[in-house]
């Protein structure tokens, strides 16, 4: 069946640094949407790109969605204590009803 | 701000009871899901709702979960016959229309405990 995998699992970063997950799917999708999940909370939509190669920015978050539609990346630029949770990725199929999830990217801040 | 909210936040059962988890989704909004995310692992989902029947279900959807809307307002998942398998968060979420682009609206989640 149509998969999304996302890396890395996890990443440790010193606050101030940057941070980057990325996604790929077996087969393309109709669009793709990220949440984030704070500890012991629940997903939280933050965006959604549906055009192929699309780029769009919130503060100091920057999502992409590729030429093929197959795979996107989010970039957070300056890592803050606020930014801790793990970042998920979903993509539809295109049936519109099933939302296919990554794994997640669990940002963790260092001490 | 409108939200999904569901009851109850922890749910502690025996393997073998019946447990029913409960959802009230956005007022106006068409689109029911279930999803399940065992501790620490990704959000699978479990089945989609529209028009008072299912419209998609996942593989782990099998005979033992069912879903209901009762009065047009609650959106409930039942498993007839918990597993210890079956602990993990289970969240609702709820969507406007029926285009992909619409957002889902996570509720804060079920924790059921299966001992």
């Amino acid at each position: 069946g149509q998969q999304v995998m996302q890396i890395p699992q996890y990443q440790h970063v010193q606050e101030g640094e940057d941070f980057t997950t990325y996604c790929n799917s077996s087969t393309t999708l109709s669009n793709i949407q990220w949440y984030k999940q704070r500890p012991g909370g629940h997903p939280v939509f933050l965006i959604q790109l549906v055009k192929s190669g699309e780029v769009k920015k919130q503060k100091r978050l920057t999502f992409q969605f590729g030429e093929a539609k197959k795979n996107s990346s989010l970039h957070i630029t300056a890592t803050q204590t606020t930014d801790v949770g793990t970042y998920f990725c979903a993509g539809y199929r295109h049936s519109n009803y099933q939302l296919i999830w990554g794994a997640g990217t669990k940002l963790i801040i260092k001490p | 701000e409108p939200e999904v909210t569901q009851t109850p936040s922890h749910q502690v059962t025996q393997m073998g009871q019946e447990v029913i988890l409960r959802c009230v989704p956005i007022s106006n909004h068409l689109y029911f899901y279930w999803y399940r995310q065992i501790l620490g692992q990704k959000v699978e989902f479990l089945v989609s709702f529209y028009n008072n029947e299912i419209s998609e279900k996942s593989e782990i959807f099998d005979d033992q979960f069912s879903v209901e809307r009762p009065d047009g307002s609650n959106f409930t998942l039942k498993i007839r016959s918990t597993k210890l398998e079956d602990s993990a968060m289970y969240f609702c979420a709820s969507k406007l229309r029926t285009t992909s682009t619409d957002t889902q609206y996570f509720g804060p989640g079920t924790r059921l405990t299966v001992l």
